[in-house]
């Protein structure tokens, strides 16, 4: 039973524009969750973290918003930029630092 | 530049061949991990590791099998490869308290 969804499996977005990509968990002990990127033919590298302490952490053009009672978060990019195009995965944990949870990644696309 | 390697980045090869991936890191981590991931797929953990002569199976079944002799290197083993072997494998590393560093892939085919 898959813990961490992504249900939106792609996204276009205009270059300028915000990009919101969403995540859902069902696991009420994760307290940690993270979004990474990844390229065609690369591993995922690290995006940006939160913890359950918080509902909100901002990194630059990304901010990631966590909503505890709808076990929901959120990545938002703004301004959305074509570098951006990847695919991003979103993952849990309920034990920091050792056995994280993925989604299936959403492929965003930013057309310039 | 990356501080954790994999080889080969591709790789083809026949049924019932055996092959190991390598998977090697200079940070000094203790845990290293094996994901597996098949495309539009998540990434799903075969095999971990929490430091020297320490390895567990992860939640996705796997006949691949891993060594932990060193805590730099963490190869993974397919005995006798099949094509529903067919995948991309990523290892990870951390320290702990935070995220992981990914190395690059290796994605086997078997044919």
């Amino acid at each position: 039973d898959q813990q961490v969804k992504q249900n939106s499996p792609s996204l276009s977005v205009q270059e300028g524009r915000i990009s919101i990509l969403n995540c859902d968990y069902t696991n009420s002990m994760f307290d940690y969750f993270l979004w990474y990127k990844k390229y065609p033919a690369e591993g995922p590298t690290f995006l940006i973290s939160i913890s359950s302490i918080k509902d909100k952490n901002e990194d630059g053009r990304f901010t990631v918003f966590l909503n505890k009672s709808a076990k929901h978060l959120s990545l938002h990019i703004v301004p959305s930029q074509p570098g951006d195009s990847a695919v991003y995965f979103c993952a849990a944990t309920a034990d920091t630092g050792n056995q994280f949870y993925f989604g299936t990644g959403t492929s965003l696309t930013v057309i310039p | 530049e990356a501080d954790i390697y994999q080889t080969p980045r591709y790789l083809v090869i026949g049924t019932g061949k055996k092959i190991t991936l390598e998977c090697s890191q200079t940070m000094g981590h203790d845990k290293m991990y094996w994901y597996q991931q098949d495309p539009g797929m998540e990434l799903h953990l075969i095999h971990y590791s929490y430091g020297v002569n320490s390895t567990e199976k992860g939640d996705l079944s796997s006949e691949s099998t891993v060594s932990r002799i060193r805590t730099e290197h963490f190869p993974l083993t397919l005995e006798s490869a099949r094509p529903s072997h067919t995948s991309q494998y990523l290892c990870a590393s951390s320290l702990g308290g935070g995220g992981y560093t990914f190395g690059s892939g290796t994605r086997l085919t078997v044919v």
